[in-house]
């Protein structure tokens, strides 16, 4: 079974700064089948990732995946006030079928 | 634009049913899998099931295996949720997500905004 780890636990940033979110997972990813979703509170998850480095349709380019195997980062260049919010990263087609992480929080600092 | 729309939550006793259904628009429903998801407020999220765009194939979380059960009426563009003997550890927010291609192993490219169960004596 596939276990996804993410670090930090809360990320307190202000705007303009850099985020580096971290994703691990206990076994390797095979084909990258890994995504992240933002999720900001009292709305349903966003899908900002796919394929571990492919942003999905919409998403600002300050957003980035990068991360092979077990090893997997979301990084947002700059951040703007509307990327606050909770981050989940996924595991899709392995054992179980499909796995979430913990999530980290993005908050302001 | 894709819009997911769900209902059916509500209160049940332990043991008891609920289904819930997810009115799709905006897509060729029946070219895409879908799921259910589940959020308990305040906490991550946990996949629940999916079901392939001709309905053909299903999968589901432990948690839940033998008893839900997902189905689609592609001619509604609709998705439901069949659970049975219910815990209350099932209660959560429950969204129904699009994959985002054709195979079932893809990410979920559009989210309902959830329907709350909650299971409670």
């Amino acid at each position: 079974e596939t276990v996804l780890t993410q670090s930090p636990g809360t990320l307190s940033l202000s705007p303009g700064e850099r985020a580096t979110l971290s994703c691990r997972t206990s076994q390797s990813v095979r084909s990258n089948y890994l995504a992240w979703y933002q999720q900001k509170p009292g709305q349903a998850p966003r899908l900002i990732m796919h394929g571990a480095s492919s942003r999905a349709t919409g998403i600002p380019d300050r957003f980035s995946g990068s991360g092979s195997g077990t090893d997997f980062t979301l990084t947002i260049s700059r951040l703007e006030p509307e990327d606050f919010g909770v981050y989940y990263c996924q595991h899709y087609g392995g054992s179980p079928l499909f796995t979430f992480g913990p999530g980290t929080k993005v908050d302001i600092k | 634009e894709v819009q997911l729309v769900e209902s059916g939550g509500g209160v049940v006793k332990p043991g008891g049913s609920l289904r819930l259904s997810c009115a799709a628009s905006g897509l060729p429903f029946s070219d895409y899998p879908m799921h259910w998801v589940r959020q308990v407020p305040g906490k991550g999220l946990e996949w629940v099931s999916l079901i392939s765009g001709d309905g053909g194939s299903t999968g589901y979380a432990d948690s839940v295996k033998g008893r839900f059960t997902i189905s689609r009426d592609n001619s509604k563009n609709s998705l439901f949720l069949q659970m049975q003997s219910l815990r209350t550890e099932d209660s959560a927010l429950y969204y129904c997500a699009k994959g985002r291609t054709y195979y079932y192993d893809s990410s979920f490219d559009s989210w309902g905004q959830g329907t709350l169960v909650t299971v409670s004596t």
